[in-house]
């Protein structure tokens, strides 16, 4: 039962060091989703992938690289961490049109 | 674009006692509509869902109706418990495609006992 499970739990950052946030899923989903989660403001999109070897652009996608390294994997990557990307990182994956996204439990993000 | 407004919190209520927290949205065409629930240090958990008009999503005596009308899906329980204290996110995805979800800003509901 492990759905979409997200590594590290936890992690904190210099301002310009880099870092890549694991998520996999094992629904055999194709659609996965990162969200950035900030107090007041809900989730916002950063990048989705709709299937296996395609990625777009989001809401708020400055400061972030995506790899859909296969059907189960999406990793966020940041190449230079700012203070201002000190959040809660969410993934999701979904199937079909109408079903649900199902989410990992966050990464918590600190940059100092 | 597509957008969801909810009431601010928190929310602080009595056990036992009725619950609404509204939603309202903009969208074209006929999105798909989302009560999430996130209790703390946890991710994100679907409550309820409605796909289209007049539906009503319910679960753990939770429901909220489809209103395409007023354009608005608000979330109600007759009897809250201490356990339902969490952060609620209205949310919705428009149809068709694998699009994301848009969410509101979420609303924290404490229930004293």
């Amino acid at each position: 039962n492990a759905g979409v499970t997200q590594t590290p739990k936890f992690q904190v950052l210099k301002t310009g060091q880099s870092m890549t946030l694991q998520c996999a899923q094992d629904m055999n989903h194709n659609s996965m989703y990162w969200y950035r989660q900030d107090p007041g403001m809900g989730l916002r999109l950063i990048y989705y992938s709709a299937s296996e070897g395609t990625t777009d652009k989001g809401e708020v996608p400055n400061g972030y690289n995506v790899s859909r390294l296969n059907k189960r994997e999406f990793s966020l990557r940041l190449e230079s961490a700012a203070p201002s990307q000190t959040s809660v990182y969410f993934c999701a994956s979904k199937d079909t049109q109408a079903q649900p996204q199902h989410f990992g439990d966050g990464t918590r993000l600190s940059i100092l | 674009g597509n957008s969801v407004t909810q009431m601010e919190g928190p929310v602080t209520l009595s056990e036992e006692a009725f619950l609404t927290i509204n939603c309202t949205y903009t969208a074209t065409g006929y999105p798909s509509l989302f009560w999430y629930v996130q209790y703390p240090g946890e991710g994100l958990q679907l409550l309820l869902k409605a796909t289209k008009a007049d539906d009503k999503g319910s679960n753990k005596g939770f429901e909220a109706t489809y209103r395409k009308e007023t354009t608005s899906f608000h979330l109600e329980k007759g009897s809250v418990q201490v356990s339902d204290s969490a952060v609620y996110f209205c949310a919705l995805t428009p149809r068709p495609g694998r699009r994301a979800l848009t969410f509101g800003s979420g609303t924290r509901l404490q229930v004293q006992p």
